[in-house]
This record gives C-alpha cells, structure tokens and sequence, in this order.
C-alpha cells in the first residue's frame, strides 16, 4: 500500500534562496507532523497539524519556516531564505488521528543541503 | 537540552552479545515509543509502552517502561546483524500529547 512521500527526495540550493518541500501522507490520516534531524541526530518536532485544529507550530526554529496543510492532505513546508544551518534532513510523518499511543508513519525525508 | 536522554550514544558490538539502550527524563510521559531507523529511511515503530513498570517483548527484543513512566530500556539478546541501525525512543508528555518529543539516539553497530 502507499505509505507516506516526500519530494524532493534531495535538494541542494544557494544560501539566501527560499526552499519548498512536500509532503504526502496516507490517505484518510489525519494527523501530519514535521521533523528536522542532522547527521546522525535525533528527531527534532517542527510543527503539527491535526484535522482542522490550529497547527502546533512551537518547534519552528524561526519565522523563515513556515508550513501549510491544504484540503487536510498534502503538507508544504517552506524555508525562506535558507542558511547553511538549515542543511538536514526534513522528514514528514502522519498518523489516523493524532491520539497519544498511535504509530507515526514516516516518510523517507528530504536531503536539504544550503551551500 | 533534549527533553529525552539516550545512552549510549553509540553501541558496537559482536553478533551473538547483548546490549542495552537506555532512555532518562525528569518528565512523565503519558506513553513512550521506541523507533528504528535505518540509512536512508524515515524511523519505524517497535513499540508503545503506556502503563508504568510495563515490559513487552518483540521476539529478541524486551522493553520495559519505568514505574514512574519518566524512563525506558531496549534490551536486545543475542544480537545479529540485521539488529544495526539507529534506535530512538520518543515520548509524549501528559500536557502535549499531540507533539512526540525524540531522544537522540542510540546508533547500535552489530559485525560478524
């Protein structure tokens, strides 16, 4: 069965450019949560969306990253004028409805490398 | 500072060894997950644990989530090759259980 994508899978840009990465759960889950991860490192929690709630954006490193969630499917999450810090992988994660003991089902991630 | 301590950081060991992965915290968490991820991968999930002093297994693999559900341990027997990857345990506090909150990790590394 489809599990959950991401694309692109690598992205290289220059320092100052504005990044776009995206994501698409399963199908009929309501719940999308984005991660941050450097080499070799743990997870680190961006932001949440759960169905038409307002998302938990406490993680976002900084006002350059946003993201958003249309029609309660498909994520985009958007660096703007990325800096070489910003190089990690991003990895996107959905689950059926957000409850506390459910599985998170993870994507492959995006290689995000800012020269 | 990671809400979720993991130690080791790194594990090798020879096929055949057990090993232990612990996961500390000074907060209580409504329930803990442990993942695995391998290279190139997103984490996939092992195990939920929710009740304080609960063990579940997973054929070579034990977890046990601590009494005051503040700590977790990953016990692997007689480790194999396939066993290598990176293990993480993430958590969700009672007050946020929408956000899970990861350790680290612990990178296990089994030759031969």
């Amino acid at each position: 069965g489809a599990g959950v994508s991401q694309s692109p899978s690598n992205k290289v840009t220059e320092k100052g450019k504005d990044v776009e990465l995206r994501c698409d759960p399963i199908s009929g889950h309501t719940a999308l949560y984005w991660y941050r991860q450097s080499l070799g490192q743990g997870l680190e929690f961006l932001i949440y969306f759960q169905g038409n709630s307002a998302p938990d954006k406490s993680g976002l490193p900084s006002d350059r990253f946003s993201a958003e969630r249309t029609g309660g499917s498909v994520s985009t999450l958007t660096i703007q004028r990325t800096q070489q810090e910003d190089s990690a992988v991003y990895l996107c994660a959905s689950s059926p409805g957000g409850g506390r003991v459910e599985t998170q089902y993870f994507g492959p991630g995006t290689r995000l490398l800012v020269l | 500072t990671q809400l979720l301590e993991q130690s080791p950081q790194f594990l090798s060991i020879q096929e055949g060894e057990n090993l232990t992965v612990y996961c500390n915290s000074s907060s209580v968490f409504s329930s803990l997950q442990w993942y695995r991820q391998e290279p190139g991968e997103g984490p996939v999930l092992l195990v939920t644990v929710v009740t304080g002093g609960e063990v579940k297994k997973l054929k070579r693999l034990t977890f046990q989530f601590g009494d005051a559900r503040k700590d977790s341990s990953l016990h692997i027997t007689a480790a194999q090759p396939g066993d290598t990857g990176l293990y993480l345990c993430a958590g969700r506090t009672t007050d946020s259980w929408g956000k899970l909150q990861f350790g680290a990790g612990t990178q296990v590394v089994v030759t031969p």
